[in-house]
């Protein structure tokens, strides 16, 4: 058990509609990670917070947004979802930018 | 930009052989390089990684990883392989070139199955 917690394990839903994923990082870590996991595109990053703040930004499509709470907490929202959105979503923290990050057991999104 | 290639999508390996799980990457700074695993239906999980220093880096579950410079490379090795390491083995990389940015890039991942 990495300590990274992520809810909920599983979502399935139709293509047009948005949800949120949410990710609890380890106690203390400040940094929080989003990844997708597809069979095509490997594991991408989406995109980075630290403290509250958006430190950097992957393959992120504009459909897609995070934000992290004061809390550390962050959510990932997926808006206007389309098949090919279908994958595994990790959340990853770590102590300081640039230690090895911790991954949380991933959000599986099914769009139908 | 940074990238890691893993040149094997499989390697299969006896019970109690030697493993080897290839990695080299491409970096404009000084690289960090770290191993992850994933066993099915579970998140990644943190096996080694190379800062500076020893060239040969040692990790969790007896997996040890081996630094090259010259080759760009960061195999991923074990002595003797249990069935239990079956799994999905990533390599990943992250640019210590300053931009401020910490975000890791994975390789495509090698299956690894040992064989009873």
């Amino acid at each position: 058990d990495s300590g990274v917690t992520q809810t909920p394990k599983h979502l399935i839903t139709a293509t047009g509609q948005r949800v949120t994923l949410r990710c609890s990082p380890r106690s203390g870590d400040l940094s929080v990670y989003w990844y997708q996991q597809s069979l095509d595109q490997g594991l991408q990053f989406l995109i980075q917070y630290y403290n509250g703040e958006e430190r950097a930004k992957g393959n992120i499509l504009e459909r897609f947004s995070a934000q992290q709470f004061p809390d550390l907490h962050s959510e990932l929202n997926l808006s206007s979802l389309e098949l090919g959105d279908s994958a595994l979503y990790f959340c990853a923290s770590s102590a300081r930018m640039g230690n090895e990050q911790f991954f949380g057991p991933g959000t599986r999104l099914t769009v139908l | 930009a940074q990238s890691v290639a893993q040149p094997e999508d499989q390697v299969n390996v006896a019970e109690g052989n030697p493993l080897t799980v290839k990695c080299t990457y491409s970096v404009s700074g000084n690289p960090y390089l770290f191993w992850y695993v994933q066993y099915p239906n579970r998140g990644l999980q943190f096996l080694l990684k190379y800062i500076t220093g020893d060239n040969l880096v040692k990790g969790s579950y007896g997996f040890e990883a081996e630094f090259n410079k010259s080759q760009t490379s960061f195999h991923l090795k074990k002595p003797s392989a249990l069935v239990s390491d079956s799994a999905l083995y990533f390599c990943a990389v992250r640019d210590d070139s300053g931009a401020g940015s910490y975000q890791l890039t994975f390789g495509k991942g090698t299956k690894l199955s040992v064989i009873p």
